[in-house]
């Protein structure tokens, strides 16, 4: 079932900003994970954030975790035109241990 | 390198002719899966596998079926596939259900 709800659905920004997008989920979870997906092709594991973690850092990525709020955020700082992808979060519930994965969020990097 | 291989990459077929995806993986992982992606809806699990024997239905398992009788592959088939599983599958596999997933290219299946 789904359970990680991204927002917002689109984001266009200008090469050199920075991104911020938010994924809300359901149930209490064992970990979040973060992937990103160009045009048509396989996800690629980004990040991955225990529920006992707040933040996370991996080059210009930062996730941070809310577990009070059902939330987590993925920040990419100084955004390039390779940033242009779909990015979505991905929980694993402590119920049955199966990643669970949202919409995702459709980030443009303009030149 | 590390990979999870699937194939065809691209699939045409008509409506109740059974076909089959394979997917193979080089990691020793024994933890296999099946997704179908939708425009605005994400991936959704389909079947997946925890070890060799060893499968069970995902989120959408209807109109599918699986097997795996070795480690590094986990099979895709659709034994009549209609136009409502038009969608574009991938393949993933991990240590463990938790942990990080590694995917597939995808195949682009049209039932018409």
């Amino acid at each position: 079932s789904q359970q990680g709800e991204e927002d917002p659905q689109a984001l266009s920004i200008q090469e050199g900003e920075n991104a911020t997008m938010n994924c809300s989920y359901k149930t209490s979870i064992n970990n979040l994970q973060w992937y990103r997906q160009n045009s048509g092709r396989g996800l690629v594991h980004l990040i991955l954030i225990r529920s006992n973690e707040r933040e996370k850092h991996s080059g210009r990525l930062r996730v941070t975790l809310d577990t009070s709020k059902k939330s987590s955020s993925l920040l990419i700082t100084a955004s390039r035109a390779a940033d242009t992808a779909s990015y979505f979060c991905a929980t694993v519930s402590n119920n049955d241990y199966k990643l669970s994965f949202g919409a995702g969020t459709t980030v443009t990097v303009r030149a | 390198e590390a990979q999870v291989t699937q194939n065809p990459r691209y699939l045409i077929t008509v409506t109740g002719k059974k076909l089959t995806v394979t997917c193979s993986q080089n990691m020793n992982h024994e933890y296999m899966s099946w997704y179908r992606q939708d425009p605005g809806l994400g991936l959704r699990q389909i079947y997946y596998s925890m070890n060799v024997e060893v499968t069970d239905k995902g989120d959408v398992p209807e109109g599918y079926k699986v097997s795996r009788k070795e480690k590094r592959n986990f099979p895709l088939i659709l034994e009549s596939p209609s136009p409502n599983q038009t969608s574009l599958y991938f393949c993933a596999s991990s240590f463990g259900g938790s942990t990080e997933a590694f995917f597939g290219q995808g195949t682009r299946l049209t039932v018409v």
